[in-house]
């Protein structure tokens, strides 16, 4: 089955720097790999997601790259703001959840 | 968007009872629904994969006698977590997907065993 790992566990910014999150997985199927956010007691919210059939997406500040060769995905926030602080979770798997597993989260804190 | 409606949010209950949590996927049909677990502070743990009208696939190590699910129509699946103790307290939540956009999770359900 898929194995994905997620680094770094937390991360720390200053108001306005960037943040990366980095993934690897597994199992070379994959080629669906969303990001998730989840507040404290919350939730799961999907923030952007990207297909095997692409290497880059982007919605205003969040970017996901994808290298399948490496098979690692990354999550990039530009312009980070204090409500950007939560806890991110990538995921990989099938496009319909098949066999999604998830990273162990990556508690993002934005310093005003 | 797609909406899946889970409840309830927050359970207590005593030591050796049983607890049911309902996901309901509002806005489409959902043949197959997931049930997650997530203790303080960790990932989310896929518990099983509940499967319209047939038995659900349990992740390795998900005891399938404490943790029933019974996904009975195409809108509903449920997880009753049979003679609970203070080890299960944990979020649970489920999620469906609406077809091709990935899924959509529930808003959890919070169990406390007393």
């Amino acid at each position: 089955g898929e194995n994905v790992e997620q680094h770094p566990s937390t991360l720390s910014v200053q108001e306005g720097d960037s943040a990366v999150i980095k993934c690897t997985y597994s199992d070379s199927a994959s080629n669906y790999f969303p990001w998730y956010k989840q507040e404290l007691g919350k939730r799961p919210q999907l923030i952007i997601d990207i297909r095997s059939n692409v290497g880059e997406k982007k919605d205003q500040r969040i970017a996901v790259t994808l290298n399948k060769t490496a098979k690692h995905f990354s999550l990039h926030i530009t312009e980070t703001q204090p409500e950007d602080s939560a806890v991110y979770f990538c995921a990989a798997g099938g496009i319909n959840n098949n066999d999604m597993r998830f990273g162990a989260g990556t508690r993002l804190t934005v310093k005003p | 968007g797609a909406v899946v409606s889970q409840h309830p949010s927050r359970v207590i209950c005593k030591s050796g009872t049983s607890v049911k949590i309902e996901c309901r996927s509002l806005d489409f049909q959902a043949t197959t629904m997931f049930w997650y677990r997530q203790f303080p502070k960790q990932s989310l743990m896929l518990m099983a994969t509940s499967n319209e009208g047939s038995k659900a696939t349990y992740e390795q190590g998900v005891e399938k006698d404490k943790f029933l699910i019974n996904h009975a129509s195409l809108t509903l699946s449920t997880l009753t977590v049979t003679s609970a103790h203070p080890e299960d307290s944990s979020f649970y939540i489920c999620s469906a997907s609406p077809g091709s956009y990935g899924y959509t999770f529930g808003s959890g359900t919070r169990l406390t065993v007393v």
